[in-house]
């Protein structure tokens, strides 16, 4: 079984500022996927960033980017220029591919305040 | 432009009455997923289909049913809603094998409450 471990339930930034998230996780699989997660109040879990394990380059998306080290497992989120927007849970989510759906665990979320 | 749809976004409930929640999706995705949320907690999954296959999660209780009649639709009944049934229940989709689609799509969520 996979686990997902976020250590930090909330954390703050200013404005314009730059936060990163930590997030490990634990797997005997070599081929798998990483995910960032956005749920702001609305609930609406929305897709932040995308890392195949395969792959060694970092996952950028604009203003957001990783740090993806598979052997220490780990995979933070680094995110630039923080806007007030930016304000959610952001969850940290680990996904296999078996039998053609997705198998996704989730980290515990950390809860991200932007501060004007 | 919605893609998962969820209706409704609030539902309330009697304790033991039994409560449906739906999903619909315009992707044309061909798997289906159902997650509850409790508040302050990470979405746990409880079942999913593969096009008609039901998948169920070993620590689903019985009590969480689910039904897909044809690819855009899927529904979660709960037969006898207890009081800590009351969450958040994610809708989401994925279709493997299409690169830009290897993630899980999710809908906006519906709210359940059990009075």
């Amino acid at each position: 079984a996979q686990t997902v471990t976020q250590s930090q339930p909330e954390m703050s930034v200013q404005e314009a500022e730059t936060v990163t998230l930590s997030c490990t996780y634990d797997t005997s699989e070599s081929n798998y996927y990483l995910f960032w997660y956005k749920q702001p109040p609305s609930r609406q879990m929305i897709l932040v960033i995308r890392q195949e394990a395969y792959k060694q380059q970092n996952a950028t998306e604009n203003r957001f980017s990783v740090n993806f080290q598979k052997a220490a497992k780990s995979f933070s989120l680094k995110i630039s220029d923080s806007q007030l927007g930016d304000t959610a849970m952001y969850f940290c989510a680990f996904g296999l591919i078996g039998a053609g759906s997705y198998q996704l665990t989730f980290g515990k979320g950390t809860k991200l305040s932007v501060i004007p | 432009d919605a893609m998962v749809i969820q209706n409704p976004r609030y539902q309330v409930t009697q304790f033991g009455k039994p409560v449906t929640l739906s999903c619909s999706q315009t992707l044309n995705h061909n798997v289906m997923y159902w997650y509850q949320q409790k508040s302050s907690q990470a979405p746990k999954l409880l079942f999913h289909y593969y096009d008609k296959d039901f998948n169920n999660e070993a620590d689903t209780p019985d009590n969480f049913q689910s039904r897909r009649p044809n690819t855009s639709f899927c529904f979660l009944d709960i037969r006898s809603p207890g009081l800590g049934d009351a969450a958040m229940y994610l809708c989401a989709t994925s279709s493997i094998g299409q690169p830009t689609n290897e993630k899980l799509f999710f809908g906006s969520g519906t709210q359940l409450s059990v009075l």
